[in-house]
């Protein structure tokens, strides 16, 4: 069965310290791993897509990479504006289905 | 650039009253989804339309229906509103069906008394 797991459910920083997201996943033939960022009362918006094993991408203090079994969401030295909940979806080449995990609540805290 | 636009932002109804959720995108996308989110679930698929002139059942379809007013357009209708519907609903477009990234409209919260 397709399934999306994020941890933690929520994480607490303080400013410039440095932490990692999990999203694993169990899908039938991956066609990609997109993470997003959604602030309170707003809809997710789009920050990365992974397609194979090994890829990284970047934004800012983001980095986003894939293995065969999970995706990590790296911040580096956060500031409070980078307080949201991340949430992780994964594309099932097999099923056509888009599965979201429950996401992770990140608060950085000045 | 709007991008998807969703009308209302918030909304009460009472057990048994209809609502029609509108959403519109500019960004000329062939696919437009409506979505739920609820508290500790992650983001589930109501219906989606591929294209203008089809609509699809997603995983959580009853108690709801959708028209593909136009390749623009896509409203989500509830016929008899139960409060296990109180949600916070988006819309979401892609250009392609089973590719790319979802762009999300701001969402609407409804509450059903």
């Amino acid at each position: 069965e397709d399934q999306v797991t994020q941890s933690p459910e929520a994480l607490r920083l303080q400013e410039g310290e440095s932490s990692s997201l999990n999203c694993s996943y169990t899908v039938s033939g991956l066609r990609g791993l997109f993470w997003y960022r959604q602030d309170p009362g707003k809809g997710p918006e789009f920050l990365f897509t992974l397609y194979s094993a090994g890829e990284e991408k970047e934004k800012e203090r983001l980095k986003a990479t894939l293995t065969k079994k999970e995706s990590f969401l790296h911040i580096t030295a956060p500031k409070p504006e980078d307080s949201a909940t991340y949430l992780c979806a994964v594309q099932s080449g097999a099923t056509n289905k888009l599965i979201f995990g429950t996401g992770t609540l990140l608060a950085v805290q000045p | 650039n709007a991008g998807v636009t969703q009308t209302p932002k918030f909304q009460v109804l009472k057990t048994g009253q209809s609502m029609t959720l509108q959403c519109a995108q500019d960004m000329n996308h062939n696919s437009m989804y409506w979505y739920r989110q609820d508290p500790g679930m992650g983001l589930r698929l109501i219906y989606y339309s591929a294209s203008e002139g089809t609509t699809d059942k997603g995983e959580v379809p009853n108690g709801y229906n959708v028209s593909r007013l136009n390749k623009r357009e896509f409203s989500l209708r509830l016929e008899s509103a139960a409060p296990s519907q109180t949600s916070v609903y988006f819309c979401a477009s892609r250009g392609q069906i089973y590719t790319g990234e979802l762009f999300f409209g701001e969402g609407s919260r409804l509450t059903v008394l």
